[in-house]
């Protein structure tokens, strides 16, 4: 079957560069959320989005941004990258109106 | 603001032992529970929970929700060696919450041979 599609898995990069992660969620699911991973922690929410409108926002900094496509893909733009982004981030998809959310396999970022 | 708390954080047990895993939460309006199951990398979904006393099972595991006392539990009974991971309760809350899920710290469980 297939699953939720995260590019690249893995990214390094310098601080105060910037880096876009991108997300291809399961087909016919129409709402995308990204999370952020730490060390150690459990997945906190960034942000989501349904129907390519931002629904839900999280603990987002405001170096983030993010948007969803017409083609159901989504993007999380970061920029001025500090030494903390450095986590695991995931994309999770979800059909119409349901709960379960399935996740992508994540993308490692490491800041220098 | 939603919480989720989970007990114990880590756990160490022998291949053929029973596990119950405890997830308490705080929530203004409650949607549903799920549980996720972590190993290297994305959480898998095992159950969502939505109704209190009725039980989900698959296979060796199980959970059961009460909505009374705010808290879910999640049974493996048998355990094995690829029971070894994270597992993570997780709330769905309505409301302008709707959709993103709060997380609880994750019970580490470890299956020895």
């Amino acid at each position: 079957a297939a699953g939720v599609i995260q590019s690249p898995r893995h990214l390094i990069k310098e601080k105060r560069e910037t880096a876009t992660l991108k997300c291809y969620p399961i087909p016919r699911h129409d709402t995308v959320y990204w999370y952020q991973q730490g060390p150690g922690q459990d997945p906190q929410f960034l942000i989501s989005f349904y129907e390519k409108m931002q629904s839900d926002k999280g603990s987002i900094p405001d170096r983030f941004s993010a948007q969803q496509f017409s083609d159901y893909h989504s993007e999380l733009n970061m920029s001025s990258l500090e030494l903390g982004d450095s986590a695991l981030y995931f994309c999770a998809s979800s059909l119409p109106g349901r709960v379960v959310q399935y996740f992508g396999p994540g993308t490692r970022l490491t800041v220098l | 603001e939603d919480k989720v708390v989970q007990s114990p954080l880590s756990l160490v047990v022998h291949e053929g032992d029973t596990v119950t895993l405890n997830c308490s939460y705080e929530v203004t309006n409650f949607r549903s529970l799920l549980w996720y199951k972590q190993e290297k990398k994305a959480p898998t979904f095992l159950f969502m929970l939505t109704s209190s006393g009725i039980e989900k099972k698959s296979g060796r595991l199980s959970s059961i929700l009460d909505k009374k006392e705010l808290f879910s539990i999640l049974n493996i009974t048998a355990t094995q060696t690829g029971d070894s991971a994270i597992y993570l309760c997780a709330l769905n809350a309505g409301g302008t919450s709707y959709g993103k899920l709060t997380f609880g710290q994750g019970t580490i469980l470890t299956v020895h041979p």
